[in-house]
């Protein structure tokens, strides 16, 4: 059973386009997460839900919307691709209720080209 | 802020010899925790290893251990005994253990070659 399901695993679409990615976890986790991972394979987070509320949400353009319908499920939606936006999106969850020291468990990423 | 510095962006070890792979960091929290992932040329990460701020002892998991040094802001993953599978880049985080937010901050990675 896969712990954090991330769909699909390659996007190939024209600029312009709205496209989305999901993700479902069966941790029983309490936060998920959000990460883009560019071609110099830097890390950086886009969001952060708790228990389906937004926590962060780190100077993403606006274009990029999540979507949290339980804790369980984070999706992302892009809308107007551009090329800029061609990277690895990986969805993580985690346990941080205070003091937890969890790792996070990966999805398995999404490659975005944007053409 | 959080900050994370891993200087080497590339290492080479012989199979079945130790590494240890360099991770300094910066942070005004005064509780936090530290992380090592790993991720393969097939491009999933894996957790590895976690070591909390206050814990005493350093952390070990299995062939990995972590040589945390809280007066340096080191936290340096040791592998022990490497294999060929060991190949990968490596990433240090760090997280503040005193909110619900998670959010980790990564280091630019540690890409390790392990040679036959």
């Amino acid at each position: 059973d896969t712990a954090v399901s991330q769909t699909p695993k390659y996007l190939v679409t024209q600029m312009g386009n709205d496209k989305s990615i999901k993700c479902e976890q069966n941790l029983g986790h309490d936060t998920m997460y959000w990460y883009k991972q560019d071609s110099k394979k830097f890390l950086k987070i886009m969001f952060s839900y708790n228990n389906k509320e937004l926590i962060i949400n780190e100077t993403v353009p606006n274009r990029f919307s999540p979507k949290s319908p339980d804790k369980a499920h984070l999706n992302l939606h892009i809308n107007s691709l551009e090329l800029g936006d061609s990277a690895v999106y990986f969805c993580a969850s985690s346990q941080v209720g205070r003091g937890s020291g969890y790792g996070y468990t990966f999805g398995s990423g999404t490659r975005l080209t944007v053409v | 802020a959080q900050k994370i510095t891993q200087t080497q962006p590339g290492m080479f070890v012989q199979e079945k010899e130790a590494v240890t792979l360099d991770c300094t960091y910066d942070t005004s929290d005064p509780s936090y925790g530290l992380f090592w992932y790993k991720q393969p040329s097939s491009g999933e990460m894996i957790f590895l290893i976690y070591q909390g701020s206050y814990d005493q002892q350093n952390a070990t998991e299995g062939r990995y251990s972590l040589n945390f040094q809280k007066a340096r802001k080191s936290a340096n993953l040791v592998i022990s005994a490497s294999q060929l599978g060991d190949s990968a880049m490596y990433f240090c985080a760090m997280r503040d253990l005193n909110t619900n937010a998670g959010k980790s901050t990564f280091g630019d990675g540690t890409t390790l070659t392990v040679k036959p």
